[in-house]
């Protein structure tokens, strides 16, 4: 059974400042990875989904990264802004399965 | 993307009730959906896969009678708490994909069930 785990499990950091949040996973073999955020008492918003082919997909300042082999994906969020603060969950699809499973997400927060 | 939208966002209902939850795709057609349930500080939790035409498939430990989902067409799902408690309080999130396990998954915006 898959787990998925996120490390850190929270993040205080100024405005501007680069960061790293990390998703690992035991089951290599999967459909794509997603990223997600959340904002509190909201849904999810989806920011970059990886194929199990690809390597990394951006958008904007968001840099998503994806190493099947080893289980390990990075979302790289540059010269952050207070607006960036949220949860950021990550989550897989396995291979003959339709859903997903998810970390506990990383808790951010950019201070102004 | 994709839009999935979930209605009501908040309800507050009676112990003994039923609330009824709706998760519709707006802008393209899911035979599947998907139904979770988050608790605070917490991941979510898939609760049940809802197929279109045919019985949602429930997690282990849902109990099916107490959370009744409906997938009557290509495009809503409801899911409908049982004679609500307060112990079944949550959040609850449905999401969809416009395509096969290889597609981006969309959430609605959730819905806080608070019964008092």
């Amino acid at each position: 059974k898959q787990e998925v785990t996120q490390i850190p499990a929270a993040l205080s950091v100024p405005e501007g400042e680069n960061l790293v949040l990390n998703c690992s996973f035991t089951d290599s073999a999967i459909y794509n990875l997603q990223w997600f955020r959340q904002d509190p008492g909201k849904g999810l918003t989806s920011l970059l989904l990886i194929q199990s082919s690809q390597r990394e997909q951006t958008s904007g300042r968001l840099n998503a990264s994806l190493d099947k082999s080893s289980g390990r994906s990075t979302l790289y969020i540059a010269a952050s802004q207070p607006g960036d603060s949220a949860t950021y969950l990550c989550a897989t699809r396995e291979v003959g399965y339709s859903t997903l499973t998810f970390g506990k997400g990383t808790m951010l927060l950019v201070s102004p | 993307g994709a839009v999935v939208s979930q209605h009501p966002s908040r309800v507050i209902c009676k112990s003994g009730t039923s609330v009824k939850i709706e998760c519709r795709s707006l802008d393209f057609q899911a035979t599947t959906m998907f139904w979770y349930r988050q608790f605070p500080k917490q991941s979510l939790m898939l609760m049940a896969t809802s197929n279109e035409g045919s019985k949602a498939t429930y997690e282990q430990g849902v109990e099916k009678d107490k959370f009744l989902i409906n997938h009557a067409s290509l495009t809503l799902s409801t899911l409908t708490v049982t004679s609500a408690h307060p112990e079944d309080s949550s959040f609850y999130i449905c999401s969809a994909s416009p395509g096969a396990a290889k597609t981006e998954a969309f959430f609605g915006q959730g819905t806080r069930l608070t019964v008092v």
